[in-house]
């Protein structure tokens, strides 16, 4: 399968802990983006790569959050401190470096904090 | 303040029908507006863009429209099948300050195919 990978895809964990979502696109795009999509809303943008480097952060993505993607390949995201308010369903997406716009989604990370 | 609508109540059709669905934004203009279909627990898979300057694209049994002065686009499948069931999204391509384009999605709009 050479679609867009996402691990794990369930975490639930307890408040204040501390949790890491990986993401791995597909091999030839250089864009990579996260998103997180709760219940019955379209997805809402946190970051954006292009190769290494982090291009583009939302303000929704407070100070417990951070990305990373060593040497332009895979991703992780790294929530700390987590908080009941940051369940939802984390997406990663890649795309070429075109102007088609067009994302290739993963299958989501959903996250439940207790 | 910048607002993508689509309707949130699902549209209920039977199968063979053409099921037509609407976006509606404010407070945007946006170079490129997408459609994607949600299945539930999975991510948005892309179906269709179409740019400002163009009215109208085709794929397959689906079709968009984008008209840029009511600020609207309309995505209609034809002939549909219950295999079609899915919540459908659209997104616009946003120019950030920075040069950097995102897209913004809309709420989506849950489609039930009945038999």
């Amino acid at each position: 399968d050479t679609g867009v990978s996402q691990n794990p895809r369930h975490k639930i964990t307890k408040r204040g802990q501390n949790v890491t979502f990986r993401c791995d696109p597909i091999s030839e795009h250089n864009r990579l983006y996260w998103y997180r999509q709760t219940l019955g809303q379209g997805p809402e943008f946190l970051t954006y790569f292009q190769n290494e480097a982090q291009l583009e952060k939302s303000r929704l993505l407070s100070d417990r959050f951070s990305a990373e993607r060593p040497k332009g390949s895979f991703s992780t995201l790294e929530i700390q401190r987590t908080e009941q308010g940051d369940s939802a369903m984390y997406l990663c997406a890649s795309s070429q470096d075109s102007l088609s716009y067009e994302q290739y989604f993963g299958p989501g990370t959903r996250l439940t904090v207790t | 303040s910048q607002k993508i609508e689509q309707n949130s109540e699902a549209l209920n059709i039977q199968e063979g029908k053409t099921a037509t669905l609407t976006c509606n934004y404010t407070n945007y203009s946006p170079a490129y507006l997408q459609w994607y279909r949600q299945d539930p627990g999975r991510g948005p898979v892309f179906l269709l863009l179409i740019r400002e300057n163009e009215k109208e694209k085709r794929k397959e049994r689906l079709k968009v429209t984008f008209d840029t002065t009511l600020k609207q686009s309309l995505f209609h499948i034809t002939a549909s099948q219950p295999a079609d069931s899915a919540t459908y999204l659209c997104a616009l391509v946003s120019r950030m300050n920075t040069g950097f384009q995102k897209l913004v999605f809309g709420t989506g709009t849950r489609l039930l195919v009945s038999p």
